[in-house]
C-alpha cells in the first residue's frame, strides 16, 4: 500500500497545552486527507478532513495543514483535554482507497 | 439516524474453520470497504463494493471474499483462517458520487481472533 507514516509514535502533552501530530505520505497524486481518532475497542472516528487544493482547514480546536511540496500533514489540537487521548491516523485516499499510517498516541496528562 | 452497523462485535475461531462478517451501511450510503487492522497497526485496505460487485482489491490473497446485497449491506468471508489473520475488522460505509466517495463512516469493528 501507500508508505504514510508518522514521526513520532507517542506524543505525550499537559492538559491545556495545544498537540501537534505530523504525518508524512509518499504519493503525491493522493487528492484527498482525513485525520481519524481511534479509542480503545472502537472504529477510526473522523476529525477533520482537507483536500489537497487546499492547504489549510480548521475546525472545533482542530487545524490540519498539508503541505505538499514535502508530502507532509499535521493536526493541531488547541488546548488538549484529556478526553482527547486515543491513537490518531493520518489517511490519504488515492483512487477512493484510504491507505492509514500506524498511529500516534496521545497522552494528555492532567 | 444508525451509523455504520456490524456484527458480531467479537469471535473466537480455531485455525483452519471459516468466518463471515457483516455490515450494514449508514442510510444514504451505497459503497462498502473492508479493512483490516492488527494490533498496533493502522487499518489496510482489503476490498470495496458498489453495486454489488467487488470495486477494489487490496494486498489480500483469496481466501478473502466478500458480497454485497441490494439492501447495501455487506458481507466479508474469510475461509482457512490463519493465527495472522487474527485482528480488528472494520467495515466503512460511503456514498459514490461519480468517481469519488463522500462521507466516509467506520463502524466499530468486529475483534476476531484465531486460536
Amino acid at each position: 500500500g501507500e508508505n504514510v507514516g508518522l514521526h513520532l509514535p507517542t506524543l505525550s502533552v499537559q492538559e491545556g497545552d495545544n498537540s501537534i501530530i505530523n504525518c508524512a505520505y509518499s504519493n503525491s497524486a493522493s487528492d484527498y486527507f482525513i485525520w481519524y481518532k481511534q479509542e480503545s475497542g472502537k472504529g477510526p472516528q473522523f476529525i477533520i478532513d482537507i483536500r489537497s487544493n487546499m492547504d489549510k482547514r480548521q475546525g472545533q480546536r482542530v487545524t490540519v495543514l498539508l503541505n505538499k511540496t514535502v508530502k507532509h500533514l499535521s493536526l493541531q489540537i488547541a488546548a488538549t483535554q484529556p478526553g482527547d487521548s486515543a491513537v490518531y491516523f493520518c489517511a490519504e485516499n488515492n483512487f477512493n482507497k484510504f491507505y492509514f499510517g500506524s498511529g500516534t498516541k496521545l497522552n494528555v496528562k492532567p | 439516524d444508525a451509523g455504520v452497523t456490524q456484527s458480531p462485535t467479537h469471535l473466537i475461531k480455531t485455525r483452519g474453520q471459516q468466518v463471515t462478517l457483516r455490515c450494514s451501511p449508514k442510510s444514504g450510503h451505497d459503497t462498502v470497504s473492508w479493512y483490516q487492522q492488527a494490533l498496533g497497526q493502522g487499518p489496510q485496505f482489503i476490498f470495496q463494493y458498489y453495486e454489488e460487485e467487488e470495486r477494489q482489491r487490496g494486498n489480500f490473497p483469496d481466501r478473502f471474499s466478500g458480497h454485497q446485497f441490494p439492501n447495501y449491506s455487506s458481507e466479508l468471508n474469510v475461509n482457512a483462517l490463519l493465527l495472522g489473520d487474527s485482528a480488528l475488522y472494520l467495515c466503512a460505509s460511503s456514498r459514490q458520487t461519480g468517481t469519488a466517495n463522500y462521507g466516509y463512516t467506520f463502524g466499530s469493528g468486529t475483534r476476531l481472533t484465531v486460536v
